[in-house]
């Protein structure tokens, strides 16, 4: 049974490019969240989708974006990037918007130059 | 105020040790919490869910004070392999079946032999 899977694990961009993360969740699982991990710093909500719909958003821009898609997975999008989004981007998958236990997956570390 | 707040740490301590952490939480509306593990450049992984009754789990204790909003973790007889970061997690529910978690900055243990 694959755990929650995000694809790439690391990547390197310009600061002013665009960049999409994805991730795949867990089998049997609905819910899609996505958090930002700083170096040093605990994760922090960026937004969670249910039924292919943004239910929830932490206090991040609008360059950030989302999508779910009919078969759960989900992409996170970054605009416009900038140096301090450099950080570990986290996918948590669960089952329901109410899920008891969330499992995240390895994350995708994501280098702004 | 922040939303969770640990223990800054480091904790350095010796095989065999017995080690707390502490962690206290601003919003009286939430609902579940936890204690999550997170090994040096990997994700985070759920260690135990905490409860006012108190909870145990070998050599791990985990509590919950309610009125204190106040979220324990103790490690008896810590061995090397328990060396990671702990975070300090809470869960809140919103629009009646959302939820985000809320972690806090983490508090890194070394075990030393």
């Amino acid at each position: 049974d694959a755990g929650v899977t995000q694809s790439p694990t690391h990547l390197i961009k310009t600061r002013g490019q665009q960049v999409t993360l994805r991730c795949s969740p867990k089998s049997g699982h609905d819910t899609v969240s996505w958090y930002q991990q700083a170096l040093g710093q605990g994760p922090q909500f960026i937004f969670q989708y249910y039924e292919e719909e943004e239910r929830q958003r932490g206090n991040f821009p609008d360059r950030f974006s989302g999508h779910q898609f009919p078969n759960y997975s989900s992409e996170l999008n970054v605009n416009a990037l900038l140096l301090g989004d450099s950080a570990l981007y986290l996918c948590a998958s669960s089952f329901g918007a109410a899920g008891v236990r969330a499992f995240f997956g390895q994350g995708t570390r994501l280098t702004v130059v | 105020r922040k939303e969770v707040e640990q223990d800054p740490g480091p904790f350095n301590v010796p095989e065999g040790a017995t080690v707390a952490f502490n962690c206290t939480y601003s919003n009286s509306a939430s609902q579940s919490f936890f204690w999550y593990r997170q090994d040096c450049r990997k994700e985070p992984k759920l260690l135990m869910s905490v409860y006012s009754s108190g909870n145990e789990d070998g050599r791990f204790t985990a509590q919950l004070n309610r009125a204190s909003q106040y979220i324990s973790l103790l490690i008896r007889d810590s061995k090397l392999s328990d060396s990671a970061t702990y975070l300090c997690v809470v869960k809140l529910m919103s629009g009646g079946s959302n939820y985000k978690l809320t972690f806090g900055k983490g508090t890194l243990l070394t075990v030393n032999p």
